[in-house]
C-alpha cells in the first residue's frame, strides 16, 4: 500500500516562529488532507489539497502532486498552534480510507 | 450544516467483557463512514468503511466488528475485550467517496484493564 513519511517527527519553537511541515507519499494520490490534533484528541480539518496551493489565514499548504510531497507551512506561531500535525492521502487503491503518516508533534513556547 | 457524533466520549472497561461504541452523522445521506484507530497518540489507522446498510469492509483482522444498522449510524462492537484494544477510536465520513473530503468525529477513549 501507499507509504506516508512526515518531518519532521518533533519540532519546538517559539511564538512568532514560521516553520514548514513536510509531507512525502509514494504513490499517486486522488485526495490529500492535512489535520491538526489538538490536546483533547479531535482532529480539525486545515486542508483539502490533493494538487495546487491553499491559504487559510497564517496557514498555507502547497501540494506538488508530481514530486509526491505537499507542505504546510505555519507563520507567526502562536502557543494555541501546538499538537499533532497529521497528513493523510486517499490512494484510490485497496484499503477505501485514508493512510495517515505519523505526524509532526508542534510545541510553540511562550 | 453535517455534524458527527460518537459516544462515549470515554470507556474503562475490563478485559474480556463486550464493547459497543456508536457513531452517529446528520445532515447527510448516503454517506461513507469509516472506524480508525489510534493508539499510542500517533498516527490512526482504518479498521472498517462501510459504502452503505450492512455493507462493511475490514481492513485490519482483529477482535473487532462493525454494523452499519441505519444510513447515517455505524457501530464498533467486540465480544471480548483484549488489552490490545486500548486506544482512541474515531469515525469519520465522506459524502459518497472517499475521494472527497473526510471530516472526523470527536472520538471514544478506551481503556481496557
Amino acid at each position: 500500500g501507499i507509504q506516508v513519511e512526515q518531518s519532521p517527527p518533533d519540532l519546538i519553537l517559539q511564538e512568532g516562529a514560521n516553520s514548514t511541515l513536510r509531507c512525502n507519499f509514494s504513490d499517486s494520490v486522488n485526495n490529500l488532507q492535512w489535520f491538526h490534533q489538538n490536546p483533547w484528541g479531535q482532529l480539525i480539518n486545515l486542508f483539502y489539497i490533493p494538487s495546487g496551493t491553499k491559504q487559510n489565514g497564517r496557514l498555507s499548504a502547497t501540494t506538488v502532486a508530481t514530486e509526491r510531497y505537499s507542505l504546510l507551512y505555519i507563520s507567526s506561531s502562536q502557543t494555541t498552534d501546538s499538537g499533532v500535525y497529521f497528513c493523510a492521502v486517499y490512494s484510490g487503491g485497496g484499503a477505501d480510507g485514508l493512510t495517515f503518516g505519523k505526524g509532526t508533534h508542534l510545541i510553540i513556547q511562550p | 450544516s453535517q455534524t458527527i457524533h460518537q459516544w462515549p466520549a470515554t470507556l474503562v472497561q475490563p478485559v474480556g467483557s463486550p464493547l459497543s461504541l456508536e457513531c452517529t452523522v446528520e445532515g447527510t445521506s448516503n454517506p461513507n463512514l469509516y472506524w480508525y484507530r489510534q493508539a499510542a497518540g500517533r498516527g490512526l489507522q482504518l479498521l472498517f468503511y462501510s459504502i452503505g446498510i450492512d455493507q462493511i469492509s475490514s481492513e485490519v483482522p482483529q477482535n473487532l466488528s462493525a454494523s452499519r444498522p441505519q444510513d447515517r449510524q455505524f457501530i464498533l462492537s467486540s465480544k471480548k475485550l483484549l488489552l490490545s484494544d486500548s486506544g482512541f477510536y474515531l469515525c469519520a465520513w465522506t459524502e459518497v467517496s472517499s475521494y472527497n473530503e473526510q471530516f472526523f468525529g470527536p472520538g471514544t477513549r478506551l481503556t481496557v484493564l
